[in-house]
């Protein structure tokens, strides 16, 4: 089956300006997570979707970061705007648990570079 | 607040000797717990998991060990090859809801 599919690759902005960073799960897969990951450091959550709804978004700095999953497939995260410390990797990833059905494993993809200047 | 985290920040090992990495974990409700490998540029990947009503499971060379009595997880690979050079991450969720990772331990294999 084909794996988690994410852009862009890179992407290099100025502090201030805005990016946005595209995901799409592997079919079928009720869960989407967006995890964000500092160099050096774990993947942190940011916010975990179950189809098209949020249900968990505790550690998302929701006055700069949103995200969206319409229709429970595709999913987009959006940073407006940048600060010099958002400047990691943005790891998309997939399950096909649901919440309380049992934990499974996550599928990730190869995520975004995102360095601000 | 909890967290996941590691013994040790690196580990140097000699091709084909066995390697452990260690992983700390403080949320005693944590039911699920999983090993990624990540090579640099990639995304974790799956290595192997472990549910909280197990204390050991086996894959193809690797093996988890749970101890929920002092929180502590382990893998152990056999017979470590080059390939196997990567940071490896452990990860916890309960009712598969806000998987968790530590901070990884950079693993490097020697020829």
């Amino acid at each position: 089956e084909a794996g988690v599919a994410q852009s862009p690759r890179y992407k290099i902005i100025e502090k201030r300006q805005s990016v946005a960073f595209w995901c799409n799960p592997i079919s079928g897969h009720a869960t989407l997570y967006w995890y964000q990951q500092i160099l050096g450091q774990g993947p942190k959550l940011l916010i975990q979707f179950q189809n098209n709804g949020v249900v968990d978004d505790s550690q998302l700095p929701k006055d700069r970061f949103s995200a969206e999953r319409l229709k429970g497939v595709d999913s987009t995260l959006k940073i407006q705007p940048a600060k010099l410390e958002d400047s990691a990797v943005y790891l998309c990833a997939s399950s096909r648990s649901l919440m309380g059905q049992g934990a499974g494993e996550l599928f990730f993809g190869e995520g975004s570079r995102l360095t601000v200047l | 607040g909890e967290s996941v985290g590691l013994h040790l920040p690196t580990l140097s090992v000699q091709e084909g000797d066995n390697s452990i990495i260690n992983c700390a974990y403080s949320n005693s409700a944590s039911d699920y717990f999983i090993w990624y490998k990540q090579e640099s540029g990639k995304g974790p990947q799956f290595i192997i998991d472990i549910r909280s009503n197990m204390d050991k499971r086996q894959g193809q060379r690797v093996t988890v060990l749970l101890n929920k009595t002092v929180k502590h997880l382990s893998l152990q690979i056999a017979a470590t090859q080059p390939g196997d050079s990567a940071v490896y991450f452990c990860a916890e969720s309960y009712n598969n809801n806000d998987m968790r990772f530590g901070a990884g331990t950079r693993l490097t294999v020697k020829p």
